[in-house]
Formats: structure tokens, sequence, C-alpha cells
């Protein structure tokens, strides 16, 4: 069962803050997080394994709550480039050892100068 | 540069007839993956490999085939029986297990 990202699309400003969150129905070992422009592949971001940590990539960083079976991305002072339609992949069904993954719907981020 | 190389970038269908989509890394990556993406939607798993002459099908393996003789190579078959191949069709692959996955650029899938 693929997980549920939230919201589905945001506008910004140049310079303002967003949070995307991703959910899931089972529990979870692990998340990963793309970015795919328009037409592109996607491009890896980064991966939260079980245990809660925190992890950044330039200006964007990211939790993992593993009670809550959910992980949020967190993009500060939002710049043209990180537009795009960011998505979540978890672990495919019972494959816990992360060998496959199953996506969520994606979020579309678009922003402005 | 080592990377993934999807080939062709379109590709059109007609009515009956199978078409296979490349897909070639020089990574040294063992596992491979297959997915399918439809305008405004997700990623959605069709094939995966571990290893060479081993596969596993995803979500949607229906109307798919594959196979994977060499370690650099994973190519995708879209059967006749596959009704709405029309998608964007991704290849991937990675090192191990909670590492990422690379993607080739994509190929565009039409029926004529």
């Amino acid at each position: 069962q693929q997980p549920v990202q939230s919201p589905q699309a945001v506008i910004l400003r140049e310079g303002e803050d967003a949070v995307i969150n991703c959910s899931s129905s089972k529990a979870l070992y692990s998340v990963h997080w793309y970015r795919q422009k328009h037409g592109e592949a996607p491009v890896f971001l980064m991966i939260l394994l079980k245990g809660g940590e925190q992890k950044g990539h330039e200006k964007i960083s990211a939790s993992f709550n593993e009670k809550k079976q959910q992980s949020s991305l967190y993009l500060t002072a939002s710049q043209l480039s990180y537009s795009g339609t960011y998505f979540c992949g978890t672990p495919w069904r019972g494959d816990n050892a992360g060998n496959m993954l199953t996506f969520g719907g994606g979020t579309r981020l678009m922003v402005k100068p | 540069d080592g990377g993934i190389t999807q080939s062709p970038k379109y590709l059109f269908r007609k009515e009956g007839q199978n078409v296979t989509l490349s897909c070639e890394q020089n990574l040294n990556h063992d596992a491979m993956y297959w997915y399918r993406q439809d305008p405004g939607q997700g990623l959605r798993l069709i094939y995966y490999s571990q290893i060479v002459n081993d596969f596993q099908k995803g979500d949607i393996a229906e109307g798919y085939s594959v196979s994977r003789e060499k370690k650099e190579s994973f190519p995708l078959t879209v059967t006749s029986a596959q009704k709405n191949p029309t998608a964007f069709y991704l290849c991937a692959s990675r090192v191990r297990a909670n590492q990422p996955q690379h993607f080739g650029d994509g190929t565009r899938l039409s029926i004529l």
C-alpha cells in the first residue's frame, strides 16, 4: 500500500518555507525522498532509517517518526531551483530490508520569484 | 562517467505489437528496477531484479516481461497484452538495500 503525501501541491514565494508530509499505514523502517523536475528523472534527496534520524541536504532537511509512521520534508528559504514534484518512497509490502520501494503520489512544489 | 542509459527516448507502438525498452548501467550495481509513471502520478513498480537471472514482479507486472542475462542490462518488453501502455517508463539501479536509487532519463511510450 502506497504512502500518502500531503499537501498535493504548494505554491511558495522565493525565500518562504514549506513542509511536505508522508504517512504510511504500515510500520516504517525507512523513508526515501526524491525530487523530479518536469519531464526528467527523479533525483535522490535523502534516506531516513529507523531511529528518528534527521538528515539534511542543502537547505532541505527531513525527520522520521517511526511511531507515527510518518516522515516530513522541510524546505527552508526556498529557491527557484526547488520547484518540482517531491516523492517519498517506503518499503514495498513486506520488504523491510528496503530492496523495493512503493512511492507516494507526489507533492508538486512551485517556487515563484 | 557512470550512469544509466535508457533508449529510445521516445517509442511508438502499434496495436498488437511487442516493444522492448533498453536499460543499461555501468555503475556496477546489483539491483535494477523498472517503474511506470502516468501523467501527474507517482512511480509504480513493474519489475525488480536483485541479481542476474533473477527478478520479481512489482505491483503492475501484467502485460510486461523482463530479462536479466547480464548485470549491466535489464530490458523491459511491453507486450500486446498491456492494453494501456502509454506512459513514461523509468529504469533505476542501486548498489544495495537502503541506498539511493539512480534513475535513467526515461522512455516515453505512446500508441500509434
